[in-house]
Order: C-alpha cells, then structure tokens, then sequence
C-alpha cells in the first residue's frame, strides 16, 4: 500500500540555523513520483520539487536541498540558514506510476523563530 | 499563481445544506483533481476527472459527487452536510490524465468551507 510518514509534526528552530525534515514513503510500484510543497498561512499549497523514482541524484535549490535515498524509502529535505518566512506546514507526497493521485503525508509544521 | 481557479474562496453554511464548489483547470489541461484537507484527514484525494470522465475515486464520501463540464471546468457538489465537511477543498489540474511524466498537477488557491 502505498504511504508516506512524516514523524515531525511540529519542529522549531532559530532564523538561520539548518533544519531537516524526513520523510519516509512506502510502495509496490518501482516508477513513482516524490513531491514537497509548502502551504504557508494564507493556505495555498506551493509546490516545491517533483522527483522520479530513477533519479537518485539530490538536488539543490538555493537555501533548500533533498536527498533522496531509495534504499531506505526517504525523501528529506534540508533548509539552509532558515528564515522567518520558512515557516509553514510541509507536506511530502507519493505518486505511483499506475494512477495520478497524489497521496501527501500528515505534514511538518515549521516555525522559524527570529 | 498557478493558473487554477477556485470559487468561492470562503462559504459558510449550515448542516444539511448543499453547496457546490467550482474549478477552472489551467488553459489546456484535461485532467482536474479534487482533493479535501481537514483537520482530522489531512490532505486526502478525492476524485479525479478527465475529459469530462470519471478518472479515479479516492475517500470520497457518497454525499459528495463531482462533474467535469465541456469547457473542462469541474464542479464539486456536496449535500446533506455535516459538521466534519468543514476543510479546505483544493482542486489540481494536469496535462494529461495517465501515469506517466506529464502527471504533474497545478494546485488552485483552494476554498474554505465552513459548516455550522
């Protein structure tokens, strides 16, 4: 069955430290796809990064990175030097190759403190 | 701004009512999705549509139903509401409507329903 686990429900740190937030995904199907996307407070949802299930490589974008490991079924993601505006919940998602549905995690509250 | 259209953007309304939230997907998508976030559920799919067909079903409940019109603009109507319909309602819209990828999907601003 397909799942995806976000063990953080709320994390907090100070403007510009490092953070991390794991996320950890199950499926059956060997091509899927791997999402994070940003919901600040007014509540929309930005989309982030998009991952095929045969590109392992991480990627960096400005202050965010992910590293994408399959054999341990994660998808983290990094934010670098933090900031105010970092803050808000970040949802991991799970596609598989055999429908479009996207299946999102519980969500990761972030709040940066100045 | 991701080309998807949600109205209305808040609504308020008492149990048992009906109400239907609108979607318009980005120019030149066919596949529209509609997904619910409540406190209780989180994010959750509901239904896909493409081309004005069903597509696939998620945790949609039966007093909810969804269409797609011929202009590609999608409709989501839900009855007999209940306290726990309260959530924010998202539509999403994509290229295409198979696995594959071009499956990526366009979030719109969503709506908030509100149920007293």
């Amino acid at each position: 069955a397909q799942k995806v686990t976000q063990a953080q429900t709320e994390i907090s740190v100070v403007e510009k430290e490092d953070v991390t937030l794991d996320c950890v995904y199950e499926t059956r199907d060997t091509t899927y796809y791997l999402f994070w996307y940003k919901q600040p407070p007014s509540g929309e949802l930005v989309f982030l990064i998009r991952r095929n299930s045969f590109d392992e490589q991480n990627e960096i974008s400005g202050r965010y990175s992910w590293n994408f490991q399959k054999s341990t079924s994660s998808f983290n993601f990094t934010i670098t030097a933090s900031q105010v505006v970092d803050s808000a919940v970040y949802f991991c998602a799970l596609s598989e190759d055999r429908d479009d549905k996207i299946i999102f995690g519980k969500g990761t509250r972030l709040h940066i403190l100045p | 701004d991701s080309g998807v259209t949600q109205t209305p953007k808040h609504l308020i309304t008492a149990t048992g009512q009906r109400v239907t939230l609108r979607c318009s997907p980005r120019s030149g998508d066919l596949s529209v999705y509609w997904y619910q976030q409540s406190l209780d559920q989180g994010l959750q799919f509901l239904i896909q549509y493409y081309n004005g067909e069903e597509r696939a079903k998620g945790n949609i409940l039966e007093r909810f139903s969804a269409q797609q019109f011929p202009d590609l603009h999608s409709e989501l109507n839900l009855s007999s509401l209940e306290l726990g319909d309260s959530a924010l309602y998202f539509c999403a819209s994509s290229v295409v409507g198979t696995s594959g990828i071009n499956n990526e999907q366009f979030f719109g601003p969503g709506t908030r329903l509100t149920v007293l």
